[in-house]
């Protein structure tokens, strides 16, 4: 099946530091997703990325999709204490999700 | 208001017992799906659904059971033969059976076993 691996496991900010997470396949990928989960909560969909070096922002959230579409970023920009969470990314592929291991984002203030 | 609700929201089990985790939505979807979440661990798929009366196993389904009788509901059982039950459980569903389509996502079960 399908493997996306996410990188890092963990991230400790300062509030108003910035944050990236990255997401990595080694076969080309046809769309990815990324979501939030906040602590004790549900994952909530963010946005989907479909084409090669697409870039959309939320924000203060940017999404980038690579250009041989075989990786993904979220950058945070001045996190803040409500960006705490775990952000996972996901592949749709052969009728089913794939999602990454997550990276938990940490917000001292 | 329209999403998916799951009950219970929290769920304890002797060992040995089967369970029934209901999953429901009203958001006409006709993908459905269920997950499993350890603590600070990944979402694993157990079992998928992507019409009525059809669904296929994920990649840990091993020890659960699914039905998919009516559009709105995937209620999953974990039976006694799941040797480490104790997890969130997720349940979604998607708008599209064969695309790519946002995951919208239920509260959780937390499934603990005594």
């Amino acid at each position: 099946g399908q493997q996306v691996m996410q990188i890092p496991q963990y991230q400790h900010v300062q509030e108003g530091e910035d944050f990236t997470t990255y997401c990595n396949s080694s076969t080309t990928l046809s769309n990815i997703q990324w979501y939030k989960q906040r602590p004790g909560g549900h994952p909530v969909f963010l946005i989907q990325l479909v084409k090669s070096g697409e870039v959309k922002k939320q924000k203060r959230l940017t999404f980038q999709f690579g250009e041989a579409k075989k990786n993904s970023s979220l950058h945070i920009t001045a996190t803040q204490t409500t960006d705490v969470g775990t952000y996972f990314c996901a592949v749709y592929n052969f009728n089913k999700f794939y999602f990454g291991s997550g990276t938990k984002l940490n917000v001292k203030p | 208001d329209g999403g998916i609700t799951q009950s219970p929201k929290y769920l304890f089990r002797k060992e040995g017992q089967n369970v029934t985790l209901s999953c429901e939505q009203n958001l006409n979807h006709d993908a459905m799906y269920w997950y499993r979440q350890d603590p600070g661990q990944g979402l694993r798929l157990i079992y998928y659904s992507q019409i009525v009366n059809d669904f296929q196993k994920g990649d840990i389904a091993e020890g659960y059971s699914v039905s998919r009788e009516k559009k709105e509901s995937f209620p999953l059982t974990v039976t006694s033969a799941q040797k480490n039950p104790t997890a969130f459980y997720l349940c979604a569903s998607s708008s599209t059976s064969g695309g790519a389509d946002t995951q919208y996502f239920g509260p959780g079960t937390r499934l603990t076993v005594l």
